[in-house]
């Protein structure tokens, strides 16, 4: 267990829809990541949020959108979902800003219909 | 071309033998490698972390960076069924070492 939490599991939608995914980062980890997983593309980086500000970007796309609460925790925002977005979305965290260690969450799958 | 290759495998060995596990890459500024190893449908766990060139070795688990050639090699000796999983290297360069860039990983089957 690596102590990042991600909450839901699994997740069915339909096209058109707009979806939270939650993630929890280990205690005392003040970086959040967020990652795509496809079968196609492998792991994405998508986005990287440090104490609750916006600290690099990957290849995400403008209908994603994510922040990190007071509290650490961040969500991801996925919005017009399109049938190429069903993916599994992971959320890894770190101690630092230089996120050479990630840890990761369990993940969310989510299936756009 | 990919910044990143990994063979995606399958690879198949007995229990007990010593596994390669490879990747290469086009960016001389990657100067972090971490291999991830992931269990079907679960998320990636770190492995191992090395910085610059030279051999890291934990347990049966051995790390090897040779940046002259941009190849990194992950060793597993005495290899166990539980070690059956999808093995991804990562990368990354100073100043945007929080952006990992990530190998598409290589599957590895342990038969008993």
């Amino acid at each position: 267990d690596s102590g990042v939490t991600q909450t839901p599991k699994h997740l069915i939608t339909a096209t058109g829809q707009r979806v939270t995914l939650r993630c929890s980062p280990r205690s005392g980890d003040l970086s959040v990541y967020w990652y795509q997983q496809s079968l196609d593309q492998g792991l994405q980086f998508l986005i990287q949020y440090y104490n609750g500000e916006e600290r690099a970007k990957g290849n995400i796309l403008e209908r994603f959108s994510a922040q990190q609460f007071p509290d650490l925790h961040s969500e991801l925002n996925l919005s017009s979902l399109e049938l190429g977005d069903s993916a599994l979305y992971f959320c890894a965290s770190s101690a630092g800003l230089a996120g050479h260690e990630q840890y990761f969450g369990p993940g969310t799958r989510l299936t756009v219909t | 071309q990919k910044e990143v290759e990994q063979d995606p495998g399958p690879l198949s060995v007995p229990e007990g033998a010593i596994v390669s596990l490879n990747c290469t890459y086009s960016n001389s500024a990657f100067q972090y490698f971490m291999w991830y190893r992931q269990y079907s449908r679960k998320g990636p766990e770190l492995l191992m972390y090395t910085y610059s060139s030279g051999n890291k070795e934990d347990g049966r688990f051995t790390a090897q960076v040779d940046k002259s050639s941009k190849y990194i090699s992950l060793f597993i000796r005495d290899s166990q069924p539980s070690d059956s999983a999808t093995y991804l290297c990562a990368m990354g360069a100073p100043g945007t070492a929080s952006k990992l860039t990530f190998g598409t990983g290589t599957r590895l089957q342990v038969t008993l």
